[in-house]
C-alpha cells in the first residue's frame, strides 16, 4: 500500500527556515516524480515544486512564488522527500502536502502527469 | 501563466441530484485536466485525469468531459459522501495550476 507521511511543520518567524520531510512506503521514491502542494488556511491548492525521478536526472521545477527560496530533494536511503524552505514569508503559511505523480514509466508524458497519492499534510505557520 | 477558473464557487444539492461543475482555462490545454475531491481536514483525492479518465476505484457516477479551454465534472445521483470541495488542475505544462474550488453542500 502506498503511504506518504509528512512531518517537520511548525511555527517559524518571518525570514526563518524550515525543512519538511515526506516518508514514503509501498514504492521507491527515486522511481517517481514527486511534488509539494500547499494550501493556505481556508484557501485553495497551490503547486509548490517538483523533483523528477532518477531516470530524468533528478531535476527540479518550482512555482515562481518560491523559486530561489525553496528546494526539493530526496534521500534514497531513507526513501524520503524533503522541502527546504528558506527566507520564509507570512504568505507561506499553509498546510504542505507531498504528492506522487502518477506517471508509470521512467518518462512522464503530460497525459499521465497528475497526483495519484497524497500525504496527510503538515502545517507551517510563519508569524512573529 | 494559464489561469484556471471554476464555477460556481459553491452550490447546494440534494442526494440523488445531478451536479455539474465547470472549469475554464485562460488558454487551451488540450485534454490535460484533472479533478480532485477534498473533504475538510483531509488531503485531496484524485478522481479524473486527462479530462475524462477515471482514477481506479472512483465510482462511475463521476464523469469528466471537455478539451481546449472548457471542462466539466458531473456527479450523477450525488451521494452523501460526495459532499465536498472539488478542484480542477491543469497538467499540460509548468506551472501546474489549480482552480479555486467548488464547494458542494
Amino acid at each position: 500500500e502506498v503511504q506518504l507521511v509528512e512531518s517537520g511543520g511548525g511555527l517559524v518567524q518571518p525570514g526563518g527556515s524550515l525543512r519538511l520531510s515526506c516518508a514514503a512506503s509501498g514504492f521507491t521514491l527515486g522511481d517517481r516524480y514527486m511534488d509539494w502542494v500547499r494550501q493556505a488556511p481556508g484557501k485553495g491548492l497551490e503547486w509548490v515544486g517538483r523533483l523528477r525521478n532518477k531516470a530524468n536526472g533528478d531535476t527540479t521545477e518550482y512555482a515562481a512564488a518560491v523559486r530561489g527560496r525553496f528546494t526539493v530533494s530526496r534521500d534514497d536511503s531513507k526513501n524520503s522527500l524533503y522541502l527546504q524552505m528558506n527566507s520564509l514569508k507570512t504568505e507561506d503559511t499553509a498546510v504542505y502536502y507531498c504528492a506522487r505523480v502518477y506517471c508509470r514509466g521512467p518518462s512522464c508524458p503530460w497525459s499521465e502527469d497528475y497526483f495519484d497519492s497524497w500525504g496527510q499534510g503538515t502545517l507551517v505557520t510563519v508569524s512573529s | 501563466d494559464i489561469q484556471m477558473t471554476q464555477s460556481p464557487s459553491s452550490l447546494s444539492a440534494s442526494v440523488g441530484d445531478r451536479v455539474t461543475i465547470t472549469c475554464r482555462a485562460s488558454q487551451g490545454i488540450g485534454n490535460y485536466l484533472a479533478w480532485y475531491q477534498q473533504k475538510p481536514g483531509k488531503a485531496p483525492k484524485p478522481l479524473i485525469f486527462a479530462a475524462s479518465t477515471l482514477q481506479g476505484g472512483v465510482p462511475s457516477r463521476f464523469s469528466g468531459s471537455g478539451s481546449g479551454t472548457d471542462f466539466t465534472l458531473t456527479i450523477s445521483d450525488i451521494q452523501p459522501e460526495d459532499f465536498a470541495t472539488y478542484y480542477c488542475q491543469k497538467h499540460d505544462n509548468y506551472p501546474l495550476t489549480f482552480g479555486g474550488g467548488t464547494e458542494v453542500e
